[in-house]
């Protein structure tokens, strides 16, 4: 099972970015994938889940993003997206993609090795 | 919904961490654990309260009960330190983690 993010970088407060999660080693449309994130020197912060299309293919999100990032897949590219619009510099962090497990009190199994996004002017 | 962790703790080269996780009612809750090295991502080391994931020593295992989740390391070694995360749903769509502990093994 592999993970790999890419998109980041340096945005402006109130821009937008979109993060990409290519996976390999399984396969993505059976699997729930989530978003965390850690800002620097701080705790981690679970950002938002997708369910497979099988599932209903809805994603849920953390009240800090709700409204602003949306989650998406596309399990033909085996590619998770994470859409991030009207960034703050709250929003600065590294942001990792994990497979998920466990339906509703699952746990996050497989983790990418992040890609930082950093807001600010 | 909150969970607590201390912000450190040491051991004992051989001998046995606890890392404690406290939260209301955590008992009823499902706890899973991670850890996470500087620099490297996070890994998973206990999932469903005390199952661990292929690759992890048996030395740990979880417990969970009351108030208080634990996270037992067995024989600490160098390698174990790292900082320790406890994670649950708080709701269908909020996921809480602890702030954190970091392990020392002296």
């Amino acid at each position: 099972v592999h993970l790999v993010e890419s998109g980041g970088g340096l945005v402006q407060p109130g821009g937008s970015l979109r993060l990409s999660c290519a996976a390999s080693g399984f396969t993505l449309s059976n699997t729930w994938m989530t978003w965390v994130r850690q800002a620097p020197g701080k705790g981690l912060e679970w950002v938002g889940r997708i369910k497979t299309k099988r599932d209903g293919g809805t994603a849920d999100y953390a009240a800090p993003v709700k409204g602003r990032f949306s989650i998406s897949r596309d399990d033909s590219k085996n590619t998770l997206y994470l859409q991030m619009h009207g960034l703050d510099t709250e929003d600065t962090a590294v942001y990792y993609c994990t497979t998920y497990y466990g339906d509703d009190d699952g746990w996050f199994d497989t983790w990418g090795q992040g890609i930082l996004v950093t807001v600010s002017s | 919904y909150e969970l607590t962790q201390a912000h450190s703790v040491s051991v004992a080269l051989g001998q046995t961490a606890r890392i404690n996780c406290v939260g209301n009612n955590i008992g009823s809750k499902i706890v899973h654990w991670y850890h996470q090295k500087p620099g490297q991502a996070p890994v998973l080391v206990i999932y469903r309260d005390n199952y661990r994931p292929s690759g992890i020593p048996e030395r740990f295992s979880g417990s969970s009960s009351g108030n208080t989740a634990t996270l037992t390391i067995s024989r600490a070694q160098a390698g174990d330190e790292a900082d320790y995360y406890c994670q649950v749903w708080a709701s269908t769509t909020a996921v809480v983690f602890g702030g954190g502990t970091k392990l020392t093994v002296l």
